[in-house]
Order: C-alpha cells, then sequence, then structure tokens
C-alpha cells in the first residue's frame, strides 16, 4: 500500500521559517508530479504548488515565499515556507494526484500566530 | 491569478440528479484546462472522483459523470446516495498553476 506521511508542522510566528516533508514509501516519485495542498481550518483546498525532476510550480499565493523540492534517494518531497504570514495556518496535504495517481497523506497543522 | 467559481451548496433528494459546475474568470472551461473534481468528507483528505475533464477513477462510482457543459466543467451525480453527501472541488490547470474551486457543499436530502 502506498503512503504518504508528512512532517515538520508545528506553530510559528509570523516572518519564520519552517520545512514541511513528505515521505513516500511503496511509491516513486522519481519522474512523478507531487503537489502541496493546503486547507485552512473550516475553509477550502487551496493548491500550494508542485514538482518533478527538478522543476516547480507554485500558487500565487505562495509564489516567492515557498519552494517545493525533492530528493529521490530518500523518495521525499519537501515544502520549505519563509516569510510566514497568519493566513498560511492550514493543514497542509502531500499528494500524487497527476497520470491517474491519487495518494495523500494525513496532512501536517502548520500554525502561524504571535 | 484566475478565480474558479463553484455553487456554495446544493442540495439533493435521495435518487434524484444533480449538476455542479465549474467555471473559471478567464473565459470558457476547455480539455486544456485538465478538470479535476474531488470528494471531501469531513475530517478526511480529499479523493479524486474524475481527471483530466472526464476519466473516472476505478473507485468512482457510476453514477458520478463529468464533462464540459456551457463553458463550465461540470459533474453530474445521477441517482443520488446518502453518502454523497460531501464537499466536492475542481481544480482547473493554467499554464504554470492550478486553481482550486471554492467547494460545494453537497447535501443529500
Amino acid at each position: 500500500e502506498v503512503q504518504l506521511v508528512e512532517s515538520g508542522g508545528g506553530l510559528v510566528k509570523p516572518g519564520e521559517s519552517l520545512r514541511l516533508s513528505c515521505a513516500a514509501s511503496r511509491f516513486s516519485f522519481n519522474n512523478a508530479w507531487m503537489s502541496w495542498v493546503r486547507q485552512a481550518p473550516g475553509k477550502g483546498l487551496e493548491w500550494v504548488g508542485r514538482f518533478k525532476s527538478g522543476t516547480a510550480e507554485y500558487g500565487a499565493p505562495v509564489k516567492g515565499r515557498f519552494t517545493i523540492s525533492g530528493d529521490d534517494s530518500k523518495n521525499t518531497l519537501y515544502l520549505q515556507m519563509s516569510s510566514l504570514k497568519t493566513e498560511d495556518t492550514a493543514i497542509y496535504y502531500c499528494a500524487a494526484i497527476d497520470n491517474g495517481n491519487d495518494y495523500w497523506g494525513q496532512g501536517t497543522l502548520v500554525t502561524v500566530s504571535s | 491569478q484566475a478565480v474558479v467559481t463553484q455553487e456554495p451548496s446544493l442540495t439533493v433528494s435521495p435518487g434524484g440528479t444533480v449538476t455542479l459546475t465549474c467555471g473559471s474568470s478567464t473565459g470558457a472551461v476547455t480539455g486544456r484546462h485538465y478538470a479535476y473534481w474531488f470528494q471531501q468528507k469531513p475530517g478526511h483528505a480529499p479523493r479524486t472522483l474524475i481527471y483530466d475533464t472526464s476519466i473516472k477513477h476505478s473507485w468512482t462510482p457510476a453514477r458520478f459523470s463529468a464533462s464540459l457543459l456551457g463553458g463550465k466543467a461540470a459533474l453530474t451525480l445521477s441517482g443520488a446516495q446518502p453518502e454523497d453527501e460531501a464537499e466536492y472541488y475542481c481544480l482547473l490547470s493554467y499554464s504554470g498553476a492550478r486553481v482550486f474551486g471554492g467547494g460545494t457543499k453537497l447535501t443529500v436530502l
């Protein structure tokens, strides 16, 4: 069974940085698009971005502040978040939804508050 | 960034038919937007029902279908079941980015 496990969430202050990780098991994301999707408490889904083989795409609310990368040797996806704002507070999901895939992690909560 | 619009809420009777739509602020939704439809139930991660406009996953119940309709992406549920009560999100692709709609809360009542 494919598993995506996010980690690294927590409480940070506005302006600070945080790095999330997504470890994949029984799924190789080498040459697969891997996405980050977030959901603020009680709100809808928001596309953060996706990454494949060194290429990253970003949603407008995070472009320039967030960086997505991957380590094929560790089968791990990363989301480096900088200059965090209170509106970045959300559950962050790692997901593989391209090319007929549909795998999601359980999500990790990021809270940005002073 | 483009804005993707969905009906905030819809209600359907058990056994009834309902169509959810997904529009784009940039104009008509076409096959090049590769529309996705997701179902999310409270406390759970989303699940993909439809990708690339109309392709179903193996787990997608036959009562769900999707298409382009009147310049929008559309998800039609025919023969609604109580377990279909959920939030539904569409996702559209634009060159270099993707955007979710605000979601439709579907009530089966």
